[in-house]
């Protein structure tokens, strides 16, 4: 069964536009949930974390929200460029993390 | 900063043949991971090792063998490669014994003929 869930395999947005990923999970208990990037030949790179008592995390133009009851969250990308186009990957953990299929996402100039 | 770095980035094998992939880190993180990605499934565990010497199987182990010699190293061994099968296999590590977000390497790229 996917205890992790991106409802997208793929996303195409324009340049300035916010990308919105979004991701949801089956095991309640989860309390930990990383996002990563990963492009082309390269291995994943964690982006940016949330812990499941706080709602909302911030880093520059990368904004997790958090929904503990729906037990679902959204990456939003503000004001998308080409470079962040690369597969994203919502992970939830406990005492190990569970990863997500990933979102592929595409920003055209 | 530290590094992860799995040997060799390219491996071509051949049916039935026994592979094995490498990895170090130098961050002195205690638990080590090996990770498949498939086109499409995402990121599945195969192993992981608390500490030198441990090992833990995850959900991917069948066909799988792999070996934490020190603790910085962690190594993985296809017991035996299917024909056609194509996957990156990535290495990670965290510096306590699971939950915290791995720290991946480059990854391996298995292509086997």
């Amino acid at each position: 069964q996917q205890q992790v869930r991106q409802s997208s395999q793929s996303l195409t947005v324009w340049e300035g536009e916010t990308a919105i990923l979004n991701c949801s999970y089956e095991n309640s208990a989860f309390d930990y949930f990383p996002w990563y990037q990963q492009f082309p030949g390269e291995g994943p790179a964690l982006l940016i974390a949330i812990r499941s008592v706080s709602d909302k995390k911030e880093d520059g133009r990368f904004t997790i929200f958090f929904n503990k009851r729906e037990k679902n969250l959204s990456l939003h990308i503000k004001d998308s460029q080409p470079g962040d186009s690369a597969t994203y990957f919502c992970a939830a953990s406990l005492n190990k993390v569970v990863f997500g299929t990933g979102t592929r996402l595409q920003v055209l100039p | 900063g530290g590094i992860i770095t799995q040997t060799p980035k390219f491996l071509i094998g051949q049916e039935g043949q026994k592979l094995t992939l490498k990895c170090q880190q130098n961050f002195n993180h205690d638990t080590m991971y090996w990770y498949r990605q498939d086109s499409g499934k995402g990121l599945r565990l195969i192993y992981y090792s608390i500490t030198e010497n441990d090992l833990q199987k995850g959900d991917l182990s069948e066909g799988y063998d792999a070996s934490r010699e020190k603790k910085s190293s962690f190594s993985l061994t296809v017991t035996s490669a299917q024909k056609n099968e194509m996957a990156v296999f990535l290495c990670a590590s965290t510096p306590g014994q699971g939950g915290q977000a791995p720290l991946f390497g480059e990854g391996t790229r298995l292509s086997v003929l």
